[in-house]
């Protein structure tokens, strides 16, 4: 069974800029959520979606945005980077009430100089 | 409101001698706790879950961990430390309260193996 996949592996950006993040869940699970891994911040949870719908959002500013697929694939969007935003951007899924554990994909390093 | 403390930032062990890493929790739920272990550059790998089932919860690469409700901790333990456990180790917890899911990391303990 493929696990949770990732693109791109690396990303550097200019401060200003956006970027687009790309996961695609473990087949069969329905829900996605991202987390950040700052440096110094440890991680934190960001945005969870589920059967195309937004259903929770961390304590990030709006810039931070995202949506989920029809195929359960989800994308993160980040405007108007900001030097602090370089961390690791993780996904996981689940599947909704089946259990509350989550999946990990091997994360996307974002750098902004 | 949930949170996690894990005691130690950083442990360090000798190969082949007991592993103990620590972990508070507080909860407002019923909560699921589960630790997960980070190798450099890598994303996180499920070790093992507690979801009110069995107290002592044992995982994979022979880790185990023991709920304790009346001391609200998780702590993870291997009887023989290999040199491959040499990773971050992160405890989480996750409230069941419906609408919620977001699970709440732990500061991370860097476990060292030494030779």
């Amino acid at each position: 069974e493929a696990g949770v996949t990732q693109s791109p592996t690396h990303l550097i950006k200019t401060r200003g800029q956006q970027v687009t993040l790309r996961c695609s869940p473990i087949s069969g699970h329905t829900s996605v959520y991202w987390y950040q891994q700052a440096l110094g911040l440890g991680l934190q949870f960001l945005l969870w979606y589920d059967e195309g719908e937004e259903r929770n959002r961390g304590n990030f500013p709006p810039r931070f945005s995202g949506r989920q697929f029809p195929n359960y694939s989800s994308e993160l969007n980040v405007n108007a980077l900001e030097l602090e935003d370089s961390a690791l951007y993780l996904c996981a899924s689940s599947i909704r009430d089946r259990g509350p554990e989550q999946y990990f994909g091997p994360g996307t390093r974002l750098t902004v100089t | 409101a949930q949170s996690v403390t894990q005691l130690d930032s950083h442990v360090s062990v000798s190969e082949g001698t007991p592993v103990l890493l620590r972990c508070n929790y507080s909860s407002s739920y019923s909560p699921s706790l589960f630790w997960y272990v980070q190798h450099p550059n890598k994303g996180l790998q499920l070790l093992l879950k507690y979801t009110s089932a069995a107290t002592l919860v044992k995982g994979i690469n022979g880790f185990e961990a023991e709920f304790k409700k009346s001391e609200t901790s998780f702590h993870l333990t291997k009887p023989s430390a290999h040199m491959s456990d040499a990773a971050e180790y992160f405890c989480v917890v996750t409230g069941e309260r419906t609408g919620r899911r977001a699970l709440t990391f732990g500061s991370g303990t860097r476990l060292q193996v030494q030779p």
